[in-house]
């Protein structure tokens, strides 16, 4: 396609439930991101992706979150055992390559949980 | 760690007027990229303009142009002529040159009005 994807773009989940999230990256594109995006806030890093290889992944806020590009293209970004904390908006982005500035950023993910 | 500030969470301007969104960061690096993203309701994340530090000259991209003031580490945004299409939250951000991650301010949510 000819931006990024995410589906689904909203996702209610009751607390305890785990969930996962995908993103299409514009085909091509080396670098893939993950932020959180809590209301009224800006996006927080959670995780990188170079290719198929997860370069960073400081920004995870607990072990119940998991990401994964197993082909270097589509990522799923998972939760489990969801909590109320959980809940906000997760952008997903690609970057052309490494010399590439610009993020290319999907709709996002609302995920709310109940 | 790298810090954005952004110390205007709401702006208004009438149509057709400018207006100018404050930013500042905190970086110890002198290789680094900083941008504004516009995010309307939609939620899909839109570069307006970005800007190289080691560049002097202030970046412009039509309506919108930057005050970059490298010593000062302010970054602030002026757009012209303002238009209602321009209502959005907007969003500083800074990249560490080497680096991956974007870091976001809080965001600045700007009102048009007619």
């Amino acid at each position: 396609g000819a931006g990024v994807s995410q589906s689904p773009r909203y996702k209610v989940a009751k607390r305890g439930q785990d969930v996962a999230l995908r993103c299409d990256p514009i085909s091509g594109h080396v670098s893939l991101f993950w932020y959180q995006q809590a209301l009224g806030q800006g996006p927080e890093f959670l995780t990188y992706f170079q290719n198929e290889a997860q370069l960073d992944k400081s920004g995870l806020p607990s072990d119940r979150f998991f990401a994964e590009r197993p082909e270097g293209s589509v990522s799923t970004l998972k939760i489990q055992r969801t909590q109320q904390e959980d809940s906000a908006v997760y952008l997903c982005a690609s970057r052309g390559s490494l010399r590439h500035n610009e993020q290319f950023f999907g709709p996002g993910t609302r995920l709310t949980v109940l | 760690a790298q810090t954005v500030t952004q110390s205007q969470p709401e702006m208004s301007v009438q149509e057709a007027e400018t207006v100018t969104l404050s930013c500042t960061y905190d970086t110890s690096e002198s290789d680094y990229y900083l941008f504004w993203y516009k995010q309307p309701p939609s939620r899909q994340m839109i570069l307006v303009i970005r800007q190289e530090a080691y560049k002097q000259q202030n970046a412009t991209e039509n309506r919108f142009s930057v005050n970059f003031q490298k010593a000062a580490k302010s970054f602030s945004l002026k757009i012209s002529d303002s238009q209602l299409g321009d209502a959005a939250m907007y969003f500083c951000a800074y990249r560490r040159g080497p680096g991956n991650q974007f870091y976001f301010g809080t965001g600045t949510s700007l009102t048009v009005i007619p």
